[in-house]
């Protein structure tokens, strides 16, 4: 088993509606949750962070974490084209620093 | 967010040479440094894990040799890779965080070797 694992995708999605983004882990000491976007050619960018179960909202994005089920999710209200990109969950777990990256999910908006 | 700035963004070098990539925090002070390195479509790849003032820890499979890691202060750390090849063209990423804080990547640098 992965320890951080992501439906690769594509997910397509129309302009305007909800993305779905999913991640679990398989560490149950893992203590912080990350979501980061990499546009193809570029480097990840940090959306969102994540630590306490529950939602967290900012703009259009709230990630929600279940640490019960080891599970977290990156929501995108009102999908843009320029949402299209590749998602990756992180993970930290413990007390040590290194983050463990899933494969990547693809999502695609389309008009 | 905090910025991480790597340079250069693209180098062209041909093989058998050593190419350095640097990794500066600007704006704030890194603890830890990671290297990434990722092949077209393909995930993020963990090469090395690097401390201020101590030696990097290199993941299974990647030679220590022949990518050299230096963390010499909290805002830079350096990769170096030796005795280049065309096997080695790839992407390479830096991320930093400070005390086990959110990570910031820097823009990554592409590495041709002809």
């Amino acid at each position: 088993q992965k320890e951080v694992e992501q439906n690769s995708g594509p997910l397509s999605v129309p302009e305007g509606a909800i993305a779905s983004l999913n991640c679990t882990y398989s560490d149950r000491g893992s203590q912080s949750f990350f979501w980061y976007r990499q546009y193809s050619g570029k480097s990840p960018e940090l959306i969102m962070s994540i630590y306490s179960n529950g939602d967290k909202e900012d703009g259009r994005f709230t990630a929600q974490l279940n640490k019960a089920s080891q599970y977290v999710s990156l929501l995108i209200r009102d999908s843009q084209p320029s949402d299209s990109a590749t998602y990756l969950c992180a993970v930290r777990t413990g007390g040590g620093n290194k983050l463990t990256f899933g494969t990547g999910t693809q999502l695609k908006v389309e008009l | 967010g905090a910025v991480v700035s790597q340079h250069p963004s693209r180098v062209i070098c041909k093989s058998g040479t050593s190419v350095k990539i640097e990794c500066r925090s600007l704006d704030f002070q890194a603890t830890t440094m990671f290297w990434y390195r990722q092949f077209p479509k393909q995930s993020l790849m963990l090469m090395a894990t690097s401390n201020e003032g101590s030696k990097a820890t290199y993941e299974q499979g990647v030679e220590k040799d022949k990518f050299l890691i230096n963390h010499a202060s909290l805002t830079l750390s350096t990769l170096t890779v030796t005795s280049a090849h065309p096997e080695d063209s790839s992407f390479y990423i830096c991320s930093a965080t400070a005390h086990g804080a959110e990570a910031f990547f820097g823009q990554g640098t592409r590495l041709t070797v002809v």
